[in-house]
């Protein structure tokens, strides 16, 4: 069946490093790909997506290439900052085999961006 | 802006008793879905609803219905609460149609069951 995998936390960083969080999926159809952020106390929101092969979907500096080839999506951005302390899940989107669309949600990383 | 509320953020129940948790969204979404997050296992779906009345189960329904009579409202019910069903509990919805529209969240409600 479906699943995306994406790596362990927590991350630490000093504010202004360079962020990465991978990402890998497998998908029986051609799936849509989703990165979702979740603040303390809140629920999770989009952070960015991409609906098919070689898209970029980009926000607030963030950003992710749905790679076909490699069945990844990792994140990334150039200088982050500590308000982007948070949990980020990766997640992924298929038809499943009733006909409805499944939603399949990794384990979610956790970030600690130090001044 | 989609709005999706959930009638509590805490709440405190006894072992056996029913549960009722209530989600409202203001965007006219098909789709709305029943998660549960637990540390180190992510969002598990509990239920999702396509539409009114309409409804399919997802990894982890065993200790749980659903209620979708109409368009903007989702509920979950745990039929006698039991204290693995302590949990934070996220509600989404989406446009149907194709998995390309994303999943608007409530706040969530966390959930302990003594």
């Amino acid at each position: 069946g479906d699943s995306v995998t994406q790596m362990e936390g927590p991350v630490t960083l000093s504010e202004e490093a360079f962020l990465t969080i991978n990402c890998t999926y497998t998908a029986t159809g051609y799936p849509s790909l989703f990165w979702y952020v979740q603040y303390p106390g809140e629920g999770l929101q989009l952070l960015l997506k991409a609906t098919k092969a070689d898209d970029k979907g980009s926000n607030k500096g963030f950003e992710a290439t749905y790679r076909k080839e490699t069945t990844s999506f990792h994140l990334e951005k150039g200088s982050v900052q500590v308000s982007d302390s948070a949990v980020y899940f990766c997640a992924l989107s298929d038809l499943g085999t009733s006909g409805t669309y499944k939603y399949i949600f990794g384990t979610g990383t956790r970030l600690k961006v130090l001044a | 802006d989609v709005k999706v509320t959930q009638s509590s953020r805490y709440l405190v129940k006894r072992t056996g008793e029913k549960v009722f948790l209530e989600c409202v969204q203001d965007m006219d979404h098909e789709n709305m879905f029943w998660y549960r997050q637990d540390p180190g296992l992510g969002l598990r779906l509990i239920y999702f609803s396509y539409d009114v009345k309409m409804k399919e189960k997802g990894d982890i329904p065993e200790g749980y219905s659903v209620s979708r009579e109409k368009k903007e409202r989702f509920s979950l019910i745990l039929e006698s609460a039991s204290t693995n069903q302590t949990s934070m509990y996220l509600c989404a919805s989406s446009f149907g149609g194709t998995g390309s529209y994303e999943q608007y969240f409530g706040p969530g409600t966390r959930l302990t069951v003594t």
